[in-house]
């Protein structure tokens, strides 16, 4: 079973519109949450992460997310979408039980309009 | 501080041939991790070293294996190249096994 859901396989958003990418996960206690982005050929660059207390957080290139546990969610958000920020985008948790491995989701395809 | 490297960037092989693919952590991290990036099977973890030790390891055959040295420095090696291991494969280290990883750029294995 899928650990790690992210249920957009592509967006698609205009320059300046609003943003937000889904991801769900079905573990029973809470794990560290990350996201990350990957721009062709390169590696994945962190763009935030969660592991405990306030359930709004904030990473860099304006992003935040929100960690909701009744729904088993961290959502990513971005008020106004760059060009720049065309890219795919990760979902990822570490769970307590199997420190070190990481568990990603297939990833979200941004494609961002002039 | 300098960020993950991974050497080398891109590789060509036939098959049949071994592969082995070197990963420098960031200065201070003593975890690495190693992951398969493929367009049909997304992001898969191959292992975790730790101090020297494998922690955890993916679902992977016996063909894939790899090692932490003392200074942190890891490699994985591939034996008996499948066209199927043609991949991205990503190393990420992190300073303890709970934290978070920092990903380096990556090597293109490419089996011809």
């Amino acid at each position: 079973a899928q650990s790690v859901t992210q249920p957009d396989i592509h967006i698609t958003v205009s320059e300046g519109a609003s943003l937000e990418l889904r991801c769900n996960y079905s573990y029973g206690a809470t794990p560290y949450l990350f996201w990350y982005v990957q721009s062709p050929g390169q590696g994945l660059q962190l763009l935030l992460k969660y592991f405990s207390g306030d359930t709004l957080v904030q990473g860099i290139k304006g992003f935040e997310a929100e960690f909701k546990r009744s729904q088993s969610s961290f959502n990513l958000r971005k008020p106004s979408v760059h060009w720049s920020d065309a890219a795919e985008y990760f979902c990822a948790v570490n769970r307590g039980s199997t420190l070190g491995r990481l568990y990603f989701g297939r990833g979200t395809q941004l494609t961002v309009w002039p | 501080k300098a960020g993950v490297t991974q050497t080398p960037r891109y590789l060509i092989k036939t098959r049949g041939q071994q592969v082995t693919l070197s990963c420098s952590p960031i200065s201070g991290h003593r975890s690495v991790s190693w992951y398969q990036q493929t367009p049909g099977q997304g992001l898969q973890f191959l292992f975790e070293y730790f101090s020297e030790t494998q922690r955890n390891k993916g679902n992977f055959p016996g063909r894939f294996s790899g090692r932490q040295f003392s200074n942190s420095r890891s490699e994985m090696n591939v034996s008996t190249l499948e066209l199927g291991d043609s991949a991205l494969y990503l190393c990420a280290s992190s300073y303890d096994r709970a934290d978070t990883q920092y990903f380096g750029p990556g090597t293109r294995l490419t089996v011809l």
